[in-house]
């Protein structure tokens, strides 16, 4: 079936720092992939998503491009805050009418000031 | 825009005692809807989805239920509680083929003693 991998945390880095956190898909189809985010407490939010090959998704810094050749949808960003600090979760929905979304575990970013 | 409201917002239940978690849709019409749970420190497991009233389906078998009674109403329901029951639970609307984002409350935390 369906599978996401993202790898594992938790990750700390120092502000202003280059962030890259891995992501690969296993996946039938033609899925849309997305990247959430999960601040303390609260539920999870889209930061951003690509829905086909070589799309690049962007938001508040964020950076993920789509390749469907290496099945991975790493999110970069180029300096993080400290506001940064959150869950992020690799995520991938099905292309052939199924309706569910398929999550990866998570991986938690602690940024230091 | 699509709101996801979720009660109550924290609940510690005694082993044993029933339970009742209330997920209400704000905006479009005819959403997907889903339930997931979130352990500590774990990613998210999907337990229940349904595409229409009435219309629900189960991912882990478990002493949890769902209903959906209104088309923009999702209970989550036990009967009794057991320990392993607590976490972290987080109802989800998508609209579309499952293709869409998803868009999550903000979550109820559970504590099962």
């Amino acid at each position: 079936g369906d599978s996401v991998t993202q790898m594992e945390g938790p990750v700390t880095l120092s502000e202003e720092a280059f962030l890259t956190i891995n992501c690969t898909y296993t996946a039938t189809g033609y899925p849309s992939l997305f990247w959430y985010v999960q601040y303390p407490g609260e539920g999870l939010q889209l930061l951003l998503k690509a829905t086909k090959a070589d799309d690049k998704g962007s938001n508040k810094g964020f950076e993920a491009t789509y390749r469907k050749e290496t099945t991975s949808f790493h999110l970069e960003k180029g300096s993080v805050q400290v506001s940064d600090s959150a869950v992020y979760f690799c995520a991938l929905s099905a292309g052939t009418g199924g309706f569910k979304t398929i999550f990866g575990a998570g991986t938690r970013l602690f940024v230091k000031a | 825009s699509q709101t996801i409201h979720q009660w109550p917002a924290t609940l510690v239940q005694p082993v044993g005692s029933p339970l009742s978690l209330e997920c209400t849709v704000e905006g479009t019409s005819n959403p997907n809807l889903y339930w997931y749970r979130q352990a500590a420190g774990r990613g998210l497991q999907l337990l229940f989805y349904s595409v229409g009233i009435g219309q629900i389906s189960s991912e882990v078998p478990q002493n949890l239920s769902a209903s959906r009674p209104q088309d923009r109403q999702f209970i989550l329901s036990s009967k009794k509680l057991l320990l392993s029951d607590s976490g972290f639970y987080l109802c989800a609307a998508g609209w579309g083929a499952g293709t869409d984002t998803q868009y999550f409350g903000p979550g109820t935390r559970l504590t099962v003693l």
